[in-house]
């Protein structure tokens, strides 16, 4: 059963203009991470935010991760045309098993 | 470069076809996956193996068979598929089973006639 929702499905911006995408999850998770996959081409492990976690920065990035809310959020800062690749929530559940959602396709342009 | 490699990048083969997909990890980890990624569709997980172990069927059909000789290696045997197996099959590989970020090849896009 999908866990991880992504939203926007698309998303177009401008280069130097922010990015933001947000993921909802329904149970309960030990962790939540995000990843980003060029097109055709493997996942790259961005963050992981565990669930005693409220935010994690790493560079350009930024994630916040509300339990309460059941809902993270990908603050991409500053984009740049390389930035162009889907962004993927993925939560481990109870189960340790990692679930993708179907990802955000964000588009930067030059 | 994730560390993680897989061969061939692309494959086609026939429904009464048998063949293999080869994955390596380079990271010293100890636990590998294989994941289906279809379009249109959030990416599937297949098979988990921890220290060799198989711990995970994710309800795959018996023409996919996993092997792992080894915590470097894993294989994924195809045979008999189906032309809605047609995906790109990712491999990936984590220092554990559980916690941990994943680290994922660039996977081989199968096609299935």
């Amino acid at each position: 059963s999908q866990q991880g929702e992504e939203d926007p499905q698309a998303l177009s911006i401008q280069e130097g203009e922010n990015a933001t995408m947000n993921c909802s999850y329904k149970t309960s998770i030990n962790n939540l991470q995000w990843y980003r996959q060029n097109s055709g081409r493997g996942l790259v492990h961005l963050i992981l935010i565990r669930s005693n976690e409220r935010e994690k920065h790493s560079g350009r990035l930024r994630v916040t991760l509300d339990t309460s809310k059941k809902s993270s959020s990908l603050l991409i800062t500053a984009s740049r045309a390389a930035d162009t690749a889907s962004y993927f929530c993925a939560t481990e559940g109870s189960n340790y098993k990692l679930t993708f959602g179907k990802g955000t396709l964000l588009t930067v342009n030059p | 470069e994730t560390g993680v490699t897989q061969t061939p990048r692309h494959l086609v083969m026939g429904m009464t076809n048998k063949k293999s997909l080869k994955c390596e990890q380079h990271l010293g980890h100890n636990a590998m996956y294989w994941y289906k990624q279809s379009a249109k569709k959030p990416l599937e997980l297949m098979f988990v193996y921890n220290f060799k172990e198989q711990t995970e069927n994710n309800s795959v059909p018996s023409r996919f068979s996993p092997e792992c000789p080894n915590s470097s290696h894993l294989f994924l045997h195809l045979h008999t598929l189906q032309p809605e197996d047609s995906a790109l099959y990712l491999c990936a590989s984590s220092q554990a089973y559980r916690g941990e970020e994943q680290y994922f090849g660039p996977g081989t896009r199968l096609t299935v006639t």
